[in-house]
């Protein structure tokens, strides 16, 4: 199945500075890349997410960049509050009868004030 | 508007126990509906999915299994529990025509 590598695994940035995360999938039928939030003892929301026939999405501070011959999706979090302080995960999603998704392994952000 | 009820939200269980978590989704008809489980501090692993009342596909065992025997509710069990069933556990949803996946607030089980 599909692999989907995110990097880094810790990130710690200074508030009102910028952060960004990596992936990179394998499987180029992958159609969709959401991009989940998750703070501590609860679920992961979704947060922004961008599909194949997109290069860039922004919602608000939240920017969403899509290579598609190159693999690889970033999240980009201008502005950084500490409320932004959480557990980020990529997601990738080829497309089949049903919708299986494949994360990577997270990343943990810390926005010092 | 679609809610998602998972039940327990917490549970304390010993090894060799039997295990029974429940999802319910209102408010949207015939979802495709998912099992995921998250270690600690890790990532988010499908463990089953299903598209309709009935059909329950496997991704990854780690010894339980689902059911769907309404086209709103899902239900992960196992009989006997194992130390690294430990974790949070997430029913999550889709569309059937979308990919869009929302999930559940989870049920967080320590096997002792």
């Amino acid at each position: 199945g599909e692999q989907v590598e995110q990097l880094p695994s810790i990130l710690r940035v200074q508030e009102g500075s910028s952060a960004s995360i990596n992936c990179s999938y394998e499987d180029s039928a992958s159609n969709y890349f959401p991009w989940y939030k998750q703070e501590p003892g609860e679920n992961p929301k979704l947060i922004i997410d961008i599909r194949s026939n997109m290069e860039r999405k922004q919602i608000q501070e939240l920017i969403v960049l899509l290579d598609k011959k190159a693999k690889r999706f970033s999240l980009h979090i201008t502005d950084t509050q500490p409320g932004d302080s959480a557990m980020y995960f990529c997601a990738a999603s080829p497309p089949t009868g049903y919708q299986n998704f494949y994360f990577g392994k997270g990343t943990s952000l810390t926005v010092i004030p | 508007a679609q809610t998602i009820h998972q039940w327990p939200v917490a549970e304390i269980k010993a090894v060799g126990s039997p295990l029974s978590l429940g999802c319910t989704i209102k408010g949207k008809s015939s979802p495709n509906l998912y099992w995921y489980w998250q270690a600690t501090g890790g990532t988010l692993q499908q463990l089953f999915y299903s598209i309709t009342v009935g059909q329950v596909e496997s991704v990854v065992q780690l010894n339980l299994s689902a059911s769907r025997p309404k086209d709103d509710q899902f239900i992960l069990s196992t009989e006997k529990l194992l130390l690294s069933h430990s974790g949070f556990y997430l029913c999550a949803w889709t569309r059937n025509s979308g990919n869009t996946l929302y999930f559940g607030e989870g049920s967080r089980l320590i096997v002792v």
